[in-house]
């Protein structure tokens, strides 16, 4: 079936930068969008920014524009984001989550368990 | 920035009665070359990423209960779980995926009463 799964949860430092995994299995890695939303403690869900797996192309959400950084590996069919100059706001559970292009490439058919990032 | 908002913030409800909520886009989120609506209702338990109930603000995902049904037109939307059942307790959201940034309305938890 398909499944987005993603690293274990992390404990940073302020100033520091964290990395989350999301390993995508049971369809074509390269055929649909991967984006990445988070949810901070008691907040609602925040868009991050999108990447193409197939061209590499990244859209990012104005307010992480210069601190995310979206990659993928195809050999591996896993997706990645970076994000940098971390502060206790960016405490938050990470989500990574799939949009087929064959229904909407935005609209968010299946998500990865989360990543529980601390900043502290 | 398209803003999403829902409500009630909180709701409780019999087993076996419906449960209606709302959600308003600040602008259209109607693409008039296809004629859809670019609107997805997402069920979130504690701990549990969101699950996809509906698309296109009427679409039922695959697996998920006919009880479940979205409608709406122009900025406004609902969701109607026709006969609560134990297993609905959960928040609710909105979110519109007609342009980026997509936004989320802020949830709408439902509760036995």
């Amino acid at each position: 079936q398909v499944q987005l799964v993603q690293s274990g949860a992390e404990v940073k430092k302020p100033g520091a930068s964290v990395k989350v995994s999301c390993k995508a299995s049971g369809y074509t890695f390269t055929g649909d969008y991967i984006h990445w939303v988070r949810q901070a403690p008691g907040q609602g869900h925040e868009w991050m920014g999108r990447i193409n797996p197939n061209t590499g192309g990244t859209n990012y959400a104005e307010t992480f524009q210069g601190r995310v950084t979206m990659t993928r590996d195809t050999s591996i069919s896993t997706a990645y984001m970076e994000l940098s100059s971390l502060t206790s706001d960016d405490t938050a559970v990470y989500y990574c989550a799939r949009g087929p292009p064959a229904r909407s490439p935005n609209c968010l058919d299946v998500w990865g368990q989360g990543t529980t990032v601390t900043v502290s | 920035d398209i803003v999403m908002t829902q409500s009630p913030d909180s709701l409780a409800v019999s087993l076996g009665e419906r449960a209606t909520i709302n959600c308003k886009s600040s602008q259209s989120i109607l693409y008039t070359s296809n004629k859809k609506i670019y609107l997805a209702w997402y069920q979130q338990k504690p701990g549990q990423p969101p699950r996809l109930l509906i698309y296109w603000a009427s679409t039922r995902e695959s697996g998920v209960p006919d009880r479940f049904s979205g409608s709406g037109s122009g900025t406004d939307f609902t969701l109607t779980i026709s006969s609560l059942q134990a297993e609905d307790v959960a928040v609710y959201y909105c979110q519109q995926y007609y342009s980026p940034p997509l936004t989320f309305g802020g949830g709408t938890k439902v509760e036995i009463k």
